[in-house]
């Protein structure tokens, strides 16, 4: 099975800043798509479910580009409580049922 | 209160001594799950079940077990556990399959020594 690829980090902002990660794969057959938290060895916990016409929750906008096989998310307005680690998600199609775990990118929102 | 409960959450064995994760679940979800996740390799799937009696493997099955007797529980089998399978688990729970949401247990640490 192909990968998904995350930029491991860690990303290192201040409060009020925007920030964007990018998430690559390679299965051009996959299906869904999500950006999950974890927080330092906690269980995931998911952010946003990324939809082909891209969508936001709040402080937070996940984009999917099937052409160029990415997803993106954007969080603007950082707080200290966005320091997590954010993983991509990749779930195929195909009759496959088990979905590809980006490693994760670290952010850390500093005072 | 909708939740994903995996025991025992922390686990020190030693080397080919059995053991047995349990996971449960009360949202009547089809699909389960168990992943393993170590430093620098992310989340990565041991097995999965689709629903009851139905369990195929996933990316990393070697040395476990799984089995689905009822739709709430899950366990994990680990019959003669070996220090490589040192990590940290979890269970999930989605109500169909890999493409809806996952629900996450709280994660079991293993250490075997």
């Amino acid at each position: 099975r192909k990968e998904v690829e995350q930029d491991p980090g860690p990303f290192n902002v201040p409060e009020g800043a925007t920030v964007a990660f990018n998430c690559t794969y390679s299965n051009s057959a996959s299906q869904s798509f999500f950006w999950y938290r974890q927080d330092c060895r906690k269980e995931p916990k998911l952010l946003m479910s990324v939809y082909s016409s891209g969508n936001e929750d709040g402080r937070f906008t996940a984009q999917l580009n099937r052409a160029s096989q990415y997803i993106s998310l954007l969080i603007r307005d950082s707080k200290l409580s966005d320091s997590a680690t954010y993983l991509c998600v990749v779930a195929p199609g195909g009759g496959s049922y088990i979905p590809t775990f980006g490693r994760g990118t670290s952010l850390i929102v500093h005072p | 209160e909708a939740q994903v409960t995996q025991n025992p959450r922390y686990l020190i064995t030693v080397t080919g001594k059995k053991l047995t994760v349990t996971c449960s679940q009360n949202m009547n979800h089809e699909y389960m799950s168990w992943y393993r996740q170590d430093p620098g390799l992310g989340l990565r799937q041991i097995y999965y079940s689709m629903n009851v009696e139905v369990t195929d493997k996933g990316d990393v099955p070697e040395g476990y077990k799984v089995s689905r007797k009822e739709k709430r529980n899950f366990p994990l089998i680990l019959e003669s556990p070996s220090p490589n399978q040192t990590s940290l688990y979890f269970c999930a729970s989605s109500l169909r399959g890999a493409t809806d949401t996952q629900y996450f247990g709280p994660g079991t640490r293993l250490t075997v020594l």
